[in-house]
């Protein structure tokens, strides 16, 4: 089943924090975070393990919440550059990536 | 290092012609996903291949498409007759499974408009 993400839009002036949600109502085994700028194909940001672990790329990290079924993506100190479109992708048993699946996406947009 | 790279960028054609959309994943990887995505749906897997064996089609939406991938360096997706609710961007993706955490490397995109 496809997770949910929340918000769907957020818009933040440079410098601001937002953090995004991935649930999913299944156990996860595990989170994939991507982001997409407009026209471009999705780029890999970080994968995150069931176990609760907390991982970072430059000034964004994100957390897995095992028994919340639920990982969270941060953004701090947002710079232009972090605008696009963030998919997380879950999975809910190990195995090959063919049982990914993901999440509608949250629009980040950053203003000056 | 190249990465995924797909052709065309832009298709553009008219309801009922074939459509071919290919791709070539990154040397070395054992997976490569194809997927669709647009704005009501999101991103969609379609098919996936390992080893260049298909190993999960249930995201076909019908018999008009079919993949294939007759090497490791190369795939297809066909749609056959095409029609305007195919209209999206298809994406295709690699990635080396045996290892843990690999991320999926996406190509461009191939953006598909059936008029």
């Amino acid at each position: 089943q496809q997770p949910v993400q929340s918000p769907q839009a957020v818009i933040l002036r440079e410098g601001e924090d937002a953090v995004i949600n991935c649930s999913s109502s299944k156990a996860l085994y595990s989170v994939h975070w991507y982001r997409q700028k407009h026209g471009e194909a999705p780029v890999f940001l970080m994968i995150l393990l069931k176990g609760g672990e907390q991982k970072g790329h430059e000034k964004i990290s994100a957390s897995f919440n095992e028994k919340k079924q639920q990982s969270s993506l941060y953004l701090t100190a947002s710079q232009l550059s972090y605008s696009g479109t963030y998919f997380c992708g879950a999975q809910n048993y190990g195995g090959s990536q063919g049982n990914l699946i993901f999440g509608k996406g949250t629009k980040l947009s950053v203003k000056p | 290092d190249a990465g995924v790279i797909q052709s065309p960028r832009h298709e553009v054609t008219e309801m009922g012609q074939e459509v071919t959309l290919r791709c070539k994943p990154i040397s070395g990887h054992n997976s490569l996903f194809w997927y669709r995505q647009t704005m009501m749906r999101g991103l969609e897997l379609l098919i996936y291949f390992n080893n260049n064996v298909p190993i999960d089609d249930s995201g076909m939406p019908e018999d008009r498409f079919s993949a294939k991938m007759p090497n490791a360096s190369f795939s297809t997706l066909k749609i056959q007759p095409s029609e305007p609710r195919d209209s999206a961007v298809y994406f295709c993706a690699s990635t080396y499974e045996g290892a843990s955490r690999q991320p999926q490397h996406f190509g461009d995109g191939t953006r598909l408009s059936i008029l």
